[in-house]
């Protein structure tokens, strides 16, 4: 299958900072990739769509000036969390669909887990 | 947007017993339902999938149904063995994720 690989795997910030994640797909191009988040024991959240060239759609809820979502090429997406506070620790976990799969399947990142202090 | 409701949240059986997910969804233009294994800190992993124009399929000891005029779908594996144990979610769509089960298989 196709692997998608994430960036950091943790990280643990001061409250005010900002942090980006990268989420790459490393041997197939994805022109949308997923942005999700997940609470332990929940389920995954869709926060935004991430497209190539254009700006991400975000889900209802979820703030853009918050979340920034750059999508630079066809193999890479970021989200920076602008002025993170606690209520921002989350496990962040990318997606993007296509590969020898399709478009209609979606392979993962391994996740990033995000502590805010 | 679509809701999809998933049941039961948490699921125990003894080892070799039959275990079963049911899923339903609200968006009927959804056409396509996949189920994803999540194992404790790690990403979410295709298991299986189905698409509108199909009733079931099945792949080893995994299969899935769906009814799409109840606009509900089931994963159900059989034979269960320890390391199935693990949260399933179920999706409509690419993206809209049910709230997940959690399995247990006792040995």
């Amino acid at each position: 299958g196709a692997v998608v690989s994430q960036h950091p795997s943790r990280v643990i910030c001061k409250s005010g900072t900002s942090v980006k994640i990268e989420c790459r797909s490393l041997d197939f191009q994805a022109t949308t990739m997923f942005w999700y988040r997940q609470f332990p024991k929940k389920s995954l959240m869709l926060m935004a769509t991430s497209n190539e060239g254009s700006k991400a759609t975000y889900e209802q809820g979820v703030e853009k000036d918050k979340f920034l979502i750059n999508h630079a090429s066809l193999t890479l997406s970021t989200l920076t969390v602008t002025s993170a506070h606690p209520e921002d620790s989350s496990f962040y976990i990318c997606s993007a669909p296509g590969g020898r799969g399709g478009l209609y399947t979606q392979y993962f990142g391994p996740g990033t887990r995000l502590t805010v202090l | 947007g679509e809701n999809v409701e998933q049941h039961p949240s948490t699921l125990s059986v003894q080892e070799g017993d039959s275990a079963v997910i049911k899923c339903t969804y609200s968006d009927s233009a959804s056409n396509y339902f996949p189920w994803y294994k999540q194992e404790l800190g790690k990403r979410p992993q295709l298991i299986i999938d189905i698409r509108s124009n199909v009733g079931e399929k099945k792949d080893q000891r995994i299969a899935v149904t769906l009814n799409k005029t109840a606009k509900h779908f089931s994963l159900h594996i059989t034979e269960t063995q320890p390391e199935d144990s693990a949260v399933y979610f179920c999706a409509a769509s690419l993206f809209y994720f049910g709230t997940g089960t959690s399995l247990t298989v006792i040995p």
